[in-house]
């Protein structure tokens, strides 16, 4: 059972367009993290959001964390060839059997044609 | 470099034999996690430290699996007895106790069973 559900699972664009990545789950976290891996290397981190509703700015890549720490957004705004990669989020739960660990979704592979 | 560095980066290996993969983790960081990631998949949780006690383990690692952290600094992840199915790419992450989400991965160690 996958606790985080990203969608959309591969996403195909031209350089220039917009797009969003969504992360949901049924479970509560305290924080969620974004990363970006490129084949045969290991995850990098982009942004760790931990309040409900927040919005964080990363150049053209804009993160948002659900009210209710449930879900979580990404979108980039025209997009680059250089965002081509797979895009993970991943959940941390603060306390209990979970804590300590992330809790990752099956990632979203994004190719920006030029 | 201070990154999480990891060693081999890529391992061939016939079935049943061991294999011993190296992690160092950044220096002033105090957690170590081991996670596993299939082709198409997100990672999935092994195993962490905090200092060189070994706080969970996920049921995915089997009795063939060990992992060590002795000082409390570099680990080992040893898989005795390979598998077709252990081949996977192999990625350690470290943090510091009071941010454990924000984990930060090394490049991975691709094991291949042939």
């Amino acid at each position: 059972t996958q606790l985080l559900e990203q969608s959309p699972q591969f996403l195909s664009i031209q350089e220039g367009e917009n797009l969003t990545v969504y992360c949901n789950s049924s479970s509560v976290f305290s924080s969620l993290q974004w990363y970006r891996q490129e084949p045969g290397e290991g995850p990098v981190l982009l942004v760790t959001v931990v309040t409900g509703g927040e919005v964080k700015k990363l150049k053209r890549l804009t993160f948002q964390f659900g009210d209710a720490r449930k879900d979580s957004s990404l979108h980039i705004t025209a997009a680059q060839t250089g965002d081509t990669g797979l895009y993970l989020c991943a959940g941390a739960k603060s306390r209990g059997t979970s804590y300590g660990k992330l809790t990752f979704g099956q990632g979203t592979i994004l190719t920006v044609h030029p | 470099d201070t990154g999480v560095s990891q060693n081999p980066r890529h391992k061939i290996t016939k079935r049943g034999q061991n294999v011993t993969f190296r992690c160092d983790p950044i220096s002033e960081h105090n957690r170590l996690y081991w996670y596993r990631q299939t082709l198409g998949q997100g990672p999935e949780f092994l195993t962490y430290f905090q200092n060189e006690a070994q706080l969970e383990k996920s049921r995915l690692l089997s009795d063939r699996f060990s992992a060590e952290r002795p000082k409390g600094s570099f680990s080992t992840l040893e898989i005795q007895r390979t598998e077709q199915g252990d081949s996977a790419m192999y990625l350690c992450a470290s943090s510091l106790i009071g941010l454990s989400y924000e984990q930060y991965f090394g490049p991975g160690t691709r094991l291949t069973v042939t």
